[in-house]
């Protein structure tokens, strides 16, 4: 199964807002509510900042915010900050009852 | 405070062997999923296998079925991976974490595993 397919990269500066893609089929993200997003520092564990679509675990802040249409979900970052940088993953339950990851995304803060 | 720690890693020739294993404390062990992904030089997150809270089950990404298996002891909270025929493509930072719903809430550092001659 190949993977979610997100932009290689995604920019902004400090306060606007970027949003992330993540587009996969009807098997996947347009099945299912558990799409999640992960947010990836070089080096580090990844960290869950959004699942079942738009929901944030205890902690994260609300500038990160989820949804879905169809068979793409997106991740959206408002009001940007330096430490937001970093590589996002978007993850669907599959069919088989397994995850796949998308690509991934750099997020760069100008 | 919740901890998985993976060890284990290192390099290892192409078709060998190596077993890579998670400690995990913090959270109830024996009633979660747990998963292991991984991750490539230069790419992104791949999932490579998860394994149900009793240890009946197993779940494989393709591309490593018939070479890896995943493993756990609920009584030592440890989550295992056994890596055979180990090709280059296998060269990857191997991360253990737990699954909820098809969600990872908690993750390891990860350990390197790299395959080369």
């Amino acid at each position: 199964q190949s993977a979610l397919t997100q932009p290689p990269s995604a920019s902004g500066s400090p306060g606007q807002s970027v949003t992330i893609s993540c587009t996969g089929t009807s098997s996947d993200v347009g099945a299912y509510d558990h799409v999640s997003w992960y947010q990836h520092y070089t080096g580090k564990a990844p960290k869950l900042i959004i699942y079942e679509v738009n929901k944030r675990p205890s902690g994260v802040p609300d500038r990160f915010s989820g949804s879905k249409s169809g068979n793409t979900a997106s991740l959206t970052v408002s009001g940007l900050q330096a430490e937001d940088e970093a590589d996002y993953y978007c993850t669907s339950r599959t069919g088989r009852g397994t995850v796949i990851f998308g690509g991934g995304t750099k997020l760069t803060v100008l | 405070e919740v901890q998985l720690v993976e060890s284990g890693g290192g390099l290892v020739q192409p078709g060998g062997s190596l077993r890579l294993s998670c400690a995990v404390s913090g959270f109830p062990f024996m009633i979660h999923y747990m998963s292991w992904v991984r991750q490539a030089p230069g790419k992104g997150l791949e999932w490579v296998a998860k394994i149900n809270p009793d240890g009946s089950g197993q779940s494989y990404v393709d591309s490593v079925k018939g070479r890896f298996t995943i493993s756990r002891d609920n009584a030592d909270n440890s989550l295992f991976l056994q890596l055979t025929s180990l090709r280059a493509e296998d060269t990857a930072v191997y991360y253990c974490a737990s699954e909820y719903w098809f969600r990872f809430d908690y993750w390891g550092q990860g350990t390197l595993v790299t395959v080369s001659s």
